[in-house]
């Protein structure tokens, strides 16, 4: 299995624009997580879906922020319009019935 | 409320010395718990986890970690240190009512030559 798979790896857009990134996790895994990690905040659980279905989206920041799960396979998250704040790096996770978690390699997000 | 707490956000330890990363928990019923380990610029790698059985748990590049439910801890080590081992580290532990899992701060290993 390759892993959770994250793109792109580097995002550099205006302030304004929209972002789009994207995650496919491992075949078979029922959940899925976003993260935000930034030096000042740490880690930060930004939604959960479990089985393709949002769970606990408390963590997204704001309404600029949207992620969905169109099917088993695959997962967006959204920043309409970004702003210099969201610059971060944003990880997906996926799990199987919570007893183990693969992380992505993260999308950088700068945005200027 | 579920909690983790890494007390410490940097840690020193000479090549060759054991090290000890520490964790405290606080979570209702029984406890999942996680250690990833994270090296610059990349993403947050499994290293072992406590579900059930065993408290000594043992994982990837020589960590082991130990659980101890009277002192609700679970704190890494590793016999010898390596300056490689050098990286970020974080506890986690599962929530009992959902797949979430609650992080700790992590912590800064420094390993020195």
């Amino acid at each position: 299995d390759a892993g959770v798979i994250q793109s792109p790896r580097h995002e550099v857009t205006e302030m304004g624009q929209e972002v789009t990134l994207r995650c496919k996790p491992i075949s078979g895994h029922n959940s899925l997580f976003w993260y935000r990690q930034t030096m000042m905040r740490g880690l930060e659980l930004l939604i959960y879906f479990n089985n393709n279905v949002p769970i606990d989206d408390s963590g997204m920041p704001e309404d600029r922020f949207s992620a969905k799960m169109p099917n088993a396979s695959f997962s967006t998250l959204k920043i309409q319009p970004s702003e210099p704040r969201d610059s971060a790096v944003y990880f997906c996770a996926s799990s199987l019935q919570g007893v183990g978690y693969t992380f992505g390699s993260g999308t950088r997000l700068t945005v200027v | 409320a579920q909690s983790v707490a890494q007390p410490e956000d940097q840690v020193n330890v000479a090549e060759g010395n054991p090290l000890t990363v520490k964790c405290t928990y606080s979570v209702s019923g029984n406890p999942y718990l996680f250690w990833y380990v994270q090296y610059p610029n990349r993403g947050l790698q499994f290293l072992l986890k406590y579900i059930t059985g065993d408290n000594l748990v043992k994982g990837s590049y020589g960590f082991e970690a130990e659980f101890n439910k009277s002192q609700t801890s679970f704190h890494l080590k590793k016999p010898s240190a390596l300056v490689s081992d050098s990286a970020l580290y974080f506890c986690a532990v599962r929530m009992d009512s959902n797949y979430q899992l609650i992080w700790g701060a992590g912590t800064k290993l420094i390993i020195k030559p």
